[in-house]
């Protein structure tokens, strides 16, 4: 079995401020990890993912996630917030297979102020 | 974009009735991923198709949910009888890349009176 658990609905930032998205994984194997973003009324898009090749993982839009076992911690950190990431962010695992399911964490709304 | 197309973008239906939601992933990709957003459960996994094997239909919430994948290509999501906690969005995904990621479509938004 595989869930996460993202440790806070909302989050809100002042632009050029550090961000701090948390989430914690279970999953009965090696797991691959992701991080998506949606925002509103837009699809969902991939951030970034681990895969076991490294445990710090750069993504896109300068976003980063640092993968520990020992925390089962995979959060998703930026330095310097801007306006244009206010979204909701999922962070989702997958366990076993490499195409296997995907399970959603519930999400964190990013909000950004000026 | 995602190389993902799913239609129609919007649809409205009332209770009761029948409803086919379609996805179209570029051609190349073998798996094919149905999920659905709603405000009350979140993102759920539905079914998925990998090449010739039988789908994955665990996900699928009541035998009133089908999906069939033709040709290796286009998919298609059938609800039967609809009801109101049906209204959600419904996502397709295709995998790809080096680690089968998921590409997600812009989703149909279902709205069931």
């Amino acid at each position: 079995a595989q869930s996460v658990t993202q440790l806070d609905s909302h989050v809100s930032v002042s632009e050029g401020t550090p961000v701090l998205l948390r989430c914690n994984y279970s999953s009965s194997y090696s797991p691959s990890l992701f991080w998506y973003v949606q925002h509103p009324n837009k699809g969902l898009q991939l951030l970034l993912k681990y895969t076991s090749a490294a445990t710090l993982v750069k993504g896109i839009n300068g976003f980063e996630a640092e993968f520990k076992k020992s925390e089962t911690s995979f959060h998703l950190t930026k330095p310097s917030a801007h306006m244009s990431d206010a979204a909701e962010y999922f962070c989702v695992v997958r366990s076993g297979t490499s195409y296997g399911k995907l399970t959603f964490g519930q999400g964190t709304i990013l909000t950004v102020h000026p | 974009g995602a190389g993902v197309s799913q239609s129609p973008s919007n649809k409205v239906t009332e209770k009761g009735k029948d409803v086919e939601l379609r996805c179209d992933p570029i051609s190349g990709h073998t798996a094919l991923y149905w999920y659905r957003q709603s405000l009350g459960q979140g993102l759920e996994f539905l079914i998925y198709f990998q090449g010739n094997s039988a789908p994955d239909k665990s996900g699928l919430p009541s035998d009133r949910f089908s999906a069939e994948r033709t040709g290796g290509s286009v998919s298609t999501l059938t609800i039967q009888r609809t009801q109101q906690e049906d209204s959600a969005v419904y996502l397709c995904a295709r995998g790809g890349g080096s680690y089968n990621e998921q590409f997600f479509g812009p989703g149909t938004r279902l709205t069931v009176l």
